[in-house]
């Protein structure tokens, strides 16, 4: 089965500085890589996500960068600020019949964005 | 407003003690899935669900039940509590298909002593 580790497990950044968070999976079948961003005492919603025919997605201050040969995604934030500051989840997932149920996370990495 | 619930949002009960959450969403999402969450341990899936009658196991289902009777609901039941399943659970939903987007509940926090 696929399994993601995600590192760092925790980030403290400047506020205006960039964060950067780097996951890796198993599975060569999974094809979508979403992030979840879970703030303290919250559900985890989806911030942005990427498949695997795209090498880059941006949505204003955050981006996700895929590398299907290494197996890895990133997380990038830039312009860090104050209501950055939560535990982000990676997540792969293959996109097929049998198995597109099984959305696997990697452990999470709390940001702390100090002013 | 579209949303999944859960319920109870806290509860602590005793080894044993059979116990149930619930988790109802208004989506018409074909998609239902279970998850605990523990410090340094991320989300892990216990069971999903892709439609009525459908259910499979996740990484962690010991201990846990799931029944998927309707499309709307995916309760969660643990026969006999034990305290290593003291954690925040968490439902989610998402459209019939992979690569789309999961919508959790407001989580459970169980406490089994």
């Amino acid at each position: 089965g696929e399994n993601v580790e995600q590192h760092p497990s925790t980030l403290s950044v400047q506020e205006g500085d960039s964060a950067v968070i780097k996951c890796t999976y198993s599975d060569s079948a999974s094809n979508y890589f979403p992030w979840y961003k879970q703030e303290l005492g919250k559900r985890p919603q989806l911030i942005i996500d990427i498949r695997s025919n795209v090498g880059e997605k941006k949505d204003q201050r955050i981006a996700v960068t895929l590398n299907k040969t290494a197996k890895h995604f990133s997380l990038h934030i830039t312009e860090t600020q104050p209501e950055d500051s939560a535990v982000y989840f990676c997540a792969a997932n293959p996109i097929r019949t049998d198995s597109w149920g099984k959305l696997q996370f990697g452990a999470g990495t709390q940001v702390v964005v100090t002013p | 407003e579209a949303q999944v619930t859960q319920n109870p949002r806290y509860l602590i009960t005793v080894t044993g003690k059979k116990l149930t959450v619930t988790c109802s969403q208004n989506m018409n999402h074909e998609y239902m899935s279970w998850y605990r969450q523990d410090p340094g341990l991320g989300l892990r899936q216990i069971y999903y669900s892709m439609n009525v009658e459908v259910t499979d196991k996740g990484d962690v289902p010991e201990g846990y039940k799931v029944s998927r009777k309707e499309k709307r609901n995916f309760p969660l039941i643990l026969e006999s509590p034990s305290p290593n399943q003291t954690s925040l659970y968490f439902c989610a939903s998402s459209p019939g298909t992979g690569g789309t987007e999961a919508f959790f509940g407001q989580g459970t926090r169980l406490t089994v002593v």
